[in-house]
């Protein structure tokens, strides 16, 4: 298996713009996620999905965010309009299993920078 | 308060050499613990996982080791090489939680 596909790798943006992710998770996982990596925080759960419902999207920071998981093998997240401080690495991730016992299988992220 | 501390939160060390990263916790009831590690623009990658019974667990040269009493971590790194440098982030999950506890990670530099 090729691994969890996202896309795009980069995205340079203007304030008020709108951004979409990508991902492809790894076939037969029953779990996706959505990171959001800076210097500061470190790794923040956004939203998780199993069975491509949306279980829990607690850590969405505010409506501007949203994210949708229409197939097994795709899920969007989006930010609607961008700000500066969304600038961060978005990762997706995969899972076989439950969050606290699966091992979590990582893309490459994807770097916004919001200009 | 974070519930995953790390430390040193980074260190430069001499390509050969060893060293070990530390991991508090006050997760609780503790599940098990993971170290990933993070190369740089990339995303991270699973070591090892500790669960409660567990006290040592190797994986080639990384070994990682676990006290649950004192809810303390490490991960050993044996006679470094260029490639180990990299962000390691511990990662602890409570039962009946779905919600993973992030340390910031070590960030580890090799030097030749």
């Amino acid at each position: 298996d090729a691994g969890v596909i996202q896309s795009p790798r980069h995205e340079v943006t203007e304030m008020g713009q709108e951004v979409t992710l990508r991902c492809k998770p790894i076939s037969g996982h029953d779990y996706l996620f959505w990171y959001r990596q800076t210097m500061m925080r470190g790794l923040e759960l956004l939203i998780y999905f199993n069975n491509n419902v949306p279980i829990d999207d607690s850590g969405m920071p505010e409506d501007r965010f949203s994210a949708k998981m229409p197939n097994a093998s795709f899920s969007t997240l989006k930010i609607q309009p961008s700000e500066p401080r969304d600038s961060a690495v978005y990762f997706c991730a995969s899972s076989l299993d439950r969050p606290n016992t699966g091992e979590l299988f990582f893309g490459e992220g994807s770097r916004l920078t919001v200009l | 308060k974070n519930q995953v501390e790390q430390s040193p939160q980074s260190l430069i060390i001499l390509e050969g050499k060893n060293c070990t990263l530390q991991c508090n916790y006050t997760v609780s009831p503790f599940s098990n613990l993971r170290w990933y590690k993070q190369d740089t623009g990339r995303g991270p990658v699973s070591l090892t996982i500790m669960t409660f019974s567990e006290n040592t667990k190797s994986n080639g040269r990384y070994t990682a080791t676990l006290d649950a009493d004192t809810k303390q971590s490490s991960l050993h790194i044996t006679a470094s090489q260029l490639s180990d440098s990299a962000s390691y982030i511990c990662v602890v999950s409570a039962y009946g939680n779905n919600r993973l506890a992030f340390g910031k990670g070590n960030q580890v530099v090799v030097i030749p």
